[in-house]
């Protein structure tokens, strides 16, 4: 069964340093891809980053990097240069292949909170 | 804006009443996904269009519930005889169906429901 583990339940950084958020994961499936969202209190999810299981390189995106170890299934989000506005939760998804389309498996989620 | 919007943000309801939801996806995206999240938990898949065709349900999804997307443009989900164990958010999100940005999944703010 295809799984998402967050083990940090929440993560506290002082503003300008960098963070890591951890996110393992479990499939069987060649390929697949994985997401990173951001949900302030407002609700909404924002697209952060994405890594596919055949991207050579590790994705980056502004101050986000997805640290991408597939022999150790993991895809640790890296936020540099932390600010105020990251404080939210975080969550760590995994595209199962059906079809082609994006059904997203999600983990539990890492609230950050970002201290001045 | 064009991003995914939802309607409404927010709604309480008595148990046994129904309600329904609206998703305006991005205009041109084929792909219309709902999700739904409880406190404390990542969003979880409910079902998914590709334009009109509704092509994969959730376990989750029972029988009280229902989704449609006449036209593949816009998309309704409508709970019948909400029970509490209903609340949650309701979360719509598409995608385009080709190209890179087919990796990428746009999430709406959200519909609160709230089942007192």
């Amino acid at each position: 069964a295809q799984k998402i583990t967050q083990t940090q339940p929440g993560m506290f950084v002082q503003e300008k340093e960098a963070v890591t958020l951890d996110c393992t994961y479990d499939t069987s499936d060649p390929s697949y891809g994985l997401f990173w969202y951001k949900q302030p209190s407002s609700g909404e999810m924002i697209f952060l980053i994405y890594q596919g299981s055949y991207d050579q390189q590790n994705a980056t995106e502004g101050r986000y990097s997805l640290n991408f170890q597939k022999a150790r299934k993991s895809a640790n989000l890296v936020i540099s240069a932390s600010q105020l506005g990251d404080s939210a939760m975080y969550f760590c998804a995994m595209r199962r292949p059906s079809g082609g389309y994006n059904k997203l498996i999600f983990g539990a989620g890492t609230r950050l909170a970002v201290h001045p | 804006d064009t991003g995914v919007s939802q309607d409404p943000r927010h709604k309480i309801t008595k148990r046994g009443q129904n309600v329904t939801f609206r998703c305006d996806p991005i205009s041109e995206h084929n792909r219309l996904y709902w999700y739904r999240q409880t406190l404390g938990q990542g969003p979880e898949f409910l079902t998914y269009f590709q334009n009109e065709a509704q092509l994969e349900k959730s376990r989750l999804l029972s029988d009280r519930f229902s989704a449609e997307r006449p036209k593949g443009s816009f998309s309704t989900l409508e709970i019948q005889r909400t029970e509490q164990g209903d609340s949650a958010m309701y979360l719509c999100a598409s995608s385009p169906g080709t190209g890179s940005s087919g990796n990428t999944i746009y999430f709406g703010e959200g519909s609160w429901l709230t089942v007192v």
